[in-house]
């Protein structure tokens, strides 16, 4: 069964440096998304790219971050300089049709 | 308004019961709703949706309710099994160009033996 891939599982970084989190989307999929889930908290949508450009972004995916598909293939989330509250699980999201979307295992950032 | 924090609402039942899960949406525009399941370290994963000009949609041991009267969405979990044991969270699709999710607080479902 396809799914969509994350890395690495775990990520500890200091503040201020910058971190790539890794995704690869189902190969099919056209609709990628980066959503975060700090720790009890529900997961809360950060920013979805269609057509290599994204299409929305909500509040919380300020200047700091950055999405890219470099190579049609994957799917990277940068955050440029992190900061003790970007702390969370990341996940990673693909879907077809815009309707049900596919999750990673996700990547638990902790920032130092 | 959601609740936001470190405390999920919680339901216990006894393996073989079954459960309901109940959710609340706020948009009253969404045309589409999910439930996804999150074990403990994984990402969410889908159990069933409902598009908003359905009341009801059966799965496999599952059955999701809609009430767009009252915005509120529910889930039903037939004969509950320990594997059952996890946080599920309803989801609702924005009518924003990319459809993206917007979940609710989720639940905590602890299945007793």
């Amino acid at each position: 069964e396809p799914e969509v891939t994350q890395t690495p599982s775990h990520q500890v970084t200091q503040m201020g440096q910058e971190v790539i989190l890794r995704c690869v989307p189902i190969s099919n999929h056209l609709y990628f998304y980066w959503y975060r889930q700090i720790l009890g908290q529900k997961v809360e949508f950060l920013v979805s790219f269609y057509n290599n450009e994204i299409s929305e972004k909500s509040e919380i995916f300020d200047d700091q971050f950055s999405v890219e598909r470099p190579d049609g293939s994957n799917f990277t989330l940068k955050i440029r300089s992190t900061k003790l509250e970007d702390s969370a699980m990341y996940f990673c999201a693909s879907t077809a049709n815009r309707a049900e979307a596919f999750f990673g295992q996700g990547t638990r950032l902790t920032v130092v | 308004g959601e609740s936001v924090g470190l405390h999920l609402p919680t339901l216990s039942v006894q393996e073989g019961d079954n459960s309901i899960i109940n959710c609340a949406y706020s948009n009253s525009a969404s045309d589409y709703f999910i439930w996804y399941k999150q074990e403990s370290g994984k990402g969410p994963q889908f159990i069933i949706d409902i598009r908003s000009n359905m009341d009801k949609r059966q799965g496999q041991r599952v059955t999701v309710l809609l009430n767009k009267t009252v915005k509120h969405l529910s889930l039903q979990i037939a004969a509950t099994q320990p594997g059952d044991s996890a946080v599920y969270f309803c989801a609702e699709i924005s009518s924003g160009s990319a459809r993206q999710l917007t979940f609710g607080s989720g639940t905590q479902l602890t299945v007793l033996p």
